[in-house]
């Protein structure tokens, strides 16, 4: 099986602009969750989907929005860009084994 | 609030056994992790343990669960540099009584030393 895929894998922005990034999950997975990985805050979790549907909601502004599609890839969205914003986002498949919580290789967002 | 605690570096030589603790906050937790990061990379499922047991053995892994103390430790045995790499700690959050996000540790940086 495939693992979770994420695009692009490098994103250069400036502030004030809008980014979204994109992930597949595995094969046969419904749930996908998004986290922000930076030095000083480490891992973070900014939202869950599962069958379409937002289960669960980090503590992250209203600029982080995301949802999912019928296929279960998921989309992420930043609207205006901020310097802090420059992290790592990574986004993570589960299953029917839901305990079981796969990642994928991340999108690391540089805001300039 | 939730909270996963890690120490930050931890160096062995190669052959070594490393162990890497970890405590946490959630009593109700259900499921503890460690998962691995190599630079550049995303997260790496290494292993997990439900936390009605004390202990789970993976070929060179071994997860020891304290639940009294809240503490949860990985043991890697005979260490190869090929186990660089940062070790994050992470238990699942009980969101409304069905299983919620990790919460992670800052992770630990293991080195490893020919």
């Amino acid at each position: 099986k495939a693992g979770v895929t994420q695009t692009p894998r490098y994103l250069i922005k400036t502030r004030g602009q809008q980014v979204t990034l994109s992930c597949s999950p595995i094969s046969g997975h419904r749930s996908v969750s998004w986290y922000q990985q930076t030095p000083g805050q480490g891992l973070q979790f900014l939202f869950e989907y599962f069958s379409e549907t937002q289960r669960n909601k980090g503590n992250f502004p209203g600029r982080f929005s995301g949802r999912q599609f019928s296929n279960s890839r998921s989309e992420m969205n930043v609207s205006t860009l901020e310097l802090g914003d420059s992290a790592l986002y990574l986004c993570a498949s589960r299953g029917r084994a839901r305990y079981e919580q796969y990642f994928g290789p991340g999108t690391r967002l540089t805001v300039t | 609030g939730e909270d996963v605690e890690q120490s930050l570096f931890l160096s062995v030589r190669e052959g070594d056994s490393s162990v890497i603790n970890c405590t946490y906050t959630d009593s109700s937790s259900t499921y503890l992790y460690w998962y691995k990061q190599e630079p550049g990379a995303g997260l790496q499922l290494l292993t997990y343990i439900f936390s009605n047991m004390d202990m789970k053995q993976d070929q060179r892994l071994t997860v020891l669960l304290n639940k009294k103390d809240k503490h949860l430790s990985l043991r890697i045995a005979d260490t190869q540099t090929g186990d660089s790499a940062i070790y994050f700690c992470a238990e699942r959050y009980n969101y409304g009584g069905s299983q919620g996000n990790l919460i992670f540790g800052k992770g630990t940086k293991l080195s490893v030393k020919p």
